[in-house]
């Protein structure tokens, strides 16, 4: 089945300075790939996705790119500011199966942004 | 839009008690609800996956028995946790989906699950 790997587990960066997450996936059929972050004791919230037929993202200070020869994908934040430290998940998925479409997450990229 | 409630946030309930635990979709229609487990630092672990009107489907190594969930409608999904124990304590998180807004989860707040 998928596989997802996610790199790295803590990254620390000072405000104002750009923060990239990386993200490997094993099945070469996966074509969805949102990211999401989750602030602590709160559920994932979506910040971004991306479709195979799509080599990039972006809405306003975060990207995404997809390397579909490659099979990976990441996340850029640019001018971070101290809010955006949070847990933030990368996943993909199979597309529909019976109108569904499973996620694969993950493990997730703690960001920390210091003031 | 594309907003998820989930009911309670919290609860403490004591061992061997079931707790019910709601999953709403606000403004939307969600064909599919996923329910999640997450422990502490780790990432969401896939429980169980439902179709409005059909049978959930669990992920190898999750009991059925044990967590019985509903779909009765496409706003509402809810996860019973039967005969809990203090190895049930966990945060729990529903997702909605729709094949209409191709596939894209969203996320309920999470409820927190403490067995005493």
């Amino acid at each position: 089945g998928e596989n997802v790997e996610q790199h790295p587990s803590t990254l620390s960066v000072q405000e104002g300075d750009s923060a990239v997450i990386k993200c490997t996936y094993s099945d070469s059929a996966s074509n969805y790939f949102p990211w999401y972050k989750q602030e602590l004791g709160k559920g994932p919230q979506l910040i971004i996705d991306i479709r195979s037929n799509v080599g990039e993202k972006k809405d306003q200070r975060i990207a995404v790119t997809l390397n579909k020869t490659a099979k990976h994908f990441s996340l850029h934040i640019t001018e971070t500011q101290p809010e955006d430290s949070a847990v933030y998940f990368c996943a993909a998925s199979l597309g529909p199966v019976d109108s569904s479409y499973k996620l694969i997450f993950g493990s997730g990229t703690r960001l920390l942004v210091r003031p | 839009g594309a907003v998820v409630s989930q009911h309670p946030s919290r609860v403490i309930c004591k061992s061997g008690t079931s707790v019910k635990i709601e999953c709403r979709s606000l403004d939307f229609q969600a064909t599919t609800m996923f329910w999640y487990r997450q422990f502490p630092k780790q990432s969401l672990m896939l429980m169980a996956t439902s179709n409005e009107g059909s049978k959930a489907t669990y992920e190898q190594g999750v009991e059925k028995d044990k967590f019985l969930i509903n779909h009765a409608s496409l706003t509402l999904s809810t996860l019973t946790v039967t005969s809990a124990h203090p190895e049930d304590s966990s945060f729990y998180i529903c997702s909605a989906g729709t094949s209409g807004r191709h596939g894209t989860q969203y996320f309920g707040p999470g409820t927190r699950l403490t067995v005493l």
